[in-house]
């Protein structure tokens, strides 16, 4: 149980051009989903909070209208990298929290994103 | 988040127990002690937490010193799949809150 999908798992794509990353909470509803970014040799670092039907909330230095995050169903969470520039390939990562049970984060396996 | 502070490597040889300490002088009495791995390349993956109480599940045991500033997480019987980062987060337990992810423990496992 607990499983928490990404898609895709690494995307290649060309500076300027726009990527949407998809997160799924499979056997479980979640309110609360997270994003994360983790550079090479790194730990990750959160981008933003997603709660369903309602807009994400951002840390501090990560800019909201470059990264665009739609939390639309308890399910599924949306990232869209808008304008990709090399500086924006990462490991990006979601979690999510399930409505009942055990209160943790479980994470997905991760986007990788290499922008060219 | 209280501040967490753990070794940054370790090794272990296979076969062995593992036993990664977290010191977290800082926390809060509502506070909970969660530790996460993540293999190379791949998202974290949870592994147990505790408040007060020592708490053992099917991949860990997780002891908790009673005035609580430390703990050690014990792989009792590792094997070469449990090389990865552990991470030791101190966090409440609403299940919404945003965790902070430092550095942590390098742990490999020698053959």
């Amino acid at each position: 149980g607990a499983v928490v999908s990404q898609h895709p798992s690494w995307v290649i794509c060309k500076s300027g051009t726009s990527v949407k990353i998809e997160c799924r909470s499979l056997d479980f509803q979640a309110t609360t989903m997270f994003w994360y970014r983790q550079f090479p040799k790194q730990s990750l670092m959160l981008m933003a909070t997603s709660n369903e039907g309602s807009k994400a909330t951002y840390e501090q230095g990560v800019e909201k209208d470059k990264f665009l995050i739609n939390h639309a169903s308890l399910t599924l969470s949306t990232l869209t990298v808008t304008s990709a520039h090399p500086e924006d390939s990462s490991f990006y990562i979601c979690s999510a929290t399930p409505l009942t049970g055990v209160k943790t984060q479980y994470f997905g396996p991760g986007t990788r994103l290499l922008v060219l | 988040d209280a501040k967490t502070t753990q070794p940054t490597s370790m090794d272990c040889a296979e076969g062995r127990a593992a036993n990664l300490p977290c010191n977290h002088s800082t926390i809060s009495g509502n506070e909970y002690v969660y530790w996460y791995r993540q293999i190379h390349s791949q998202g974290p993956q949870y592994i147990i937490h505790g408040l007060k109480n020592n708490e053992t599940n099917e991949m860990a045991s997780l002891i908790i010193t009673e005035d609580r500033k430390s703990s050690t997480l014990i792989l009792p019987h590792a094997t070469l799949r449990d090389t990865a980062v552990y991470y030791c987060i101190s966090t409440l337990n609403f299940g919404n809150e945003k965790l902070t992810f430092g550095t942590g423990t390098r742990l490999t496992i020698i053959p």
